[in-house]
């Protein structure tokens, strides 16, 4: 199985500041057709999943700009430009290459 | 809107069995893979199992824990999906979530979750 390494688990970021969450894989996730195969989301309180990033770079529909993924070897990184209130919750880092589809630990992250 | 909405949930005994539903509001559910997902309290999400579309012969794939006890089945007809759970255990105690994969986008649309608890 593939295993996800997610840091840091906690992140207390001021709004307005940038904020970063390290994921890295046990091998890699690139797909025969040239994509890597790394999704990010966000679980908000209460909520289930909702999905920011696909496919290592993409936002998904109705994500702020200020959300970037991003790749080097078989480390992730996914970033925020400037937090806001509304980004506090646990983000998870997943990888669909394949089965079983394995999840990060989760990094919360949370207003200071 | 698109959704997916749960049903089935509820409390068992070891041993017992549950199924869950899982309906497509607003799009096929045909052309989509079907993934469920757990979370037990306070912890983080585990995948647990996927079926494909018709295309791909509606092939499953289990996490090693539930294969054998767990079923996933589809009825593209009625735009549902389902997670068959037998021989309960404590451990299976979680909030259970459907999710879609259209590909070649990730899991876009999820359901609200269930809650499954199995205690004697």
């Amino acid at each position: 199985d593939i295993v996800m390494t997610q840091s840091p688990l906690s992140l207390p970021v001021t709004p307005g500041e940038p904020a970063s969450i390290s994921c890295r894989s046990s091998q890699s996730l690139l797909h025969g057709n040239g994509a890597y195969y790394l999704d990010w989301y966000v679980q908000k309180p209460g909520q289930p999943p909702q999905l920011v990033i696909h496919l290592t770079s993409n936002r998904a529909s109705g994500v702020p700009d200020r959300f970037s993924g991003s790749r080097s070897g078989t480390d992730f990184t996914l970033k925020i430009s400037r937090v806001e209130a509304d980004d506090v919750g646990v983000y998870y880092c997943m990888q669909i290459l394949q089965t079983p589809v394995t999840f990060g630990q989760g990094t919360r992250l949370e207003i200071k | 809107e698109e959704q997916l909405v749960q049903s089935g949930g509820g409390l068992v005994q070891p041993g017992e069995s549950l199924k869950l539903s899982c309906a497509a509001s607003g799009f096929s559910l045909s052309g989509s893979d079907i993934h469920w997902v757990r979370q037990a309290s306070g912890k983080g999400l585990e995948w647990i199992g996927r079926i494909k579309t018709k295309d791909e012969n509606y092939v499953t794939a289990y996490i090693s824990s539930v294969l054998g006890r767990f079923t996933l089945s589809r009825d593209d007809s009625k735009n549902t999906a389902f997670l068959k759970m037998d021989s309960l255990r404590t451990e299976d105690t979680a909030v259970y979530y459907c999710t879609r994969r259209p590909h070649p986008m990730s899991f876009d649309v999820w359901g609200q979750g269930t809650v499954v608890a199995v205690s004697s």
